[in-house]
């Protein structure tokens, strides 16, 4: 079974640029998580999904900041316009159950460096 | 806001070393509770988790964890490390009626051989 899967690894981009992160769950995962981690700093929940809605958005940093799950597959996320402080690694989870607690399945994540 | 605390930025520890990293959170209801690993160039993967019944809980690789309620506490430990055990640990809680993750900031772990 292929695990959670996160593109780009690695994005170098300039303040004031977009940039969109893609996180493809484990099939079947009908919850997919958003979470950043700054450098030196803990890992910060952005926003949860239960299939295409949106469950729990209270950790997304601002409007800068976009977030979509179309037809409950993949997610993408996007930070338009890109800010010094949005560098970090940005990691996507899933977890396979909308009904019951379980754990969440980590990607490799997406390092976001914004110059 | 709920925070986790872990104590250990950073250990050092020669093998056959037992380990204990020290984790706390501020949330005073029901949580759930979690150790991850991320070993170097790997995901993130969960060590051990706690939801009820025993406060003693066993994961993977050798490691366990002890829920005190009264201490807010959720101490990690393994008798004795290896060199593989070097990774950055997290701790991590999920209060009742969230999903989301929050997370200590991390103690990296480094055993030599």
């Amino acid at each position: 079974e292929a695990g959670v899967t996160q593109f780009p690894s690695h994005s170098v981009i300039e303040k004031g640029q977009t940039v969109t992160l893609r996180c493809d769950p484990i099939s079947g995962h009908d919850n997919l998580y958003w979470y950043r981690r700054v450098m030196g700093k803990e890992i910060k929940f952005l926003l949860h999904f239960v299939k295409e809605s949106k469950q729990d958005e209270s950790g997304m940093p601002n409007n800068r900041f976009l977030a979509e799950r179309t037809g409950g597959t993949y997610s993408t996320l996007k930070v338009q316009p890109a800010e010094l402080e949005d560098s970090g690694v940005y990691f996507c989870a899933s977890s396979p159950s909308s009904g019951s607690l379980s754990e969440q399945f980590f990607g490799p994540g997406t390092r976001l460096t914004v110059l | 806001a709920q925070s986790v605390s872990q104590h250990n930025h950073h250990v050092i520890l020669s093998e056959a070393a037992s380990l204990e990293l020290g984790c706390n959170y501020s949330y005073g209801g029901t949580v759930n509770l979690f150790w991850y690993v991320q070993y170097p160039g790997q995901h993130l993967q969960l060590l051990l988790k706690y939801f009820s019944g025993d406060p003693l809980v066993k994961g993977i690789k050798g490691f366990e964890a002890e829920f005190i309620k009264s201490k807010f506490s959720f101490n990690l430990r393994k008798p004795s490390v290896q060199w593989s055990d070097t990774a950055e640990y997290f701790c991590a809680v999920i209060h009742t009626g969230r999903r989301a993750l929050t997370f200590g900031s991390g103690t990296r772990l480094q055993v030599q051989p």
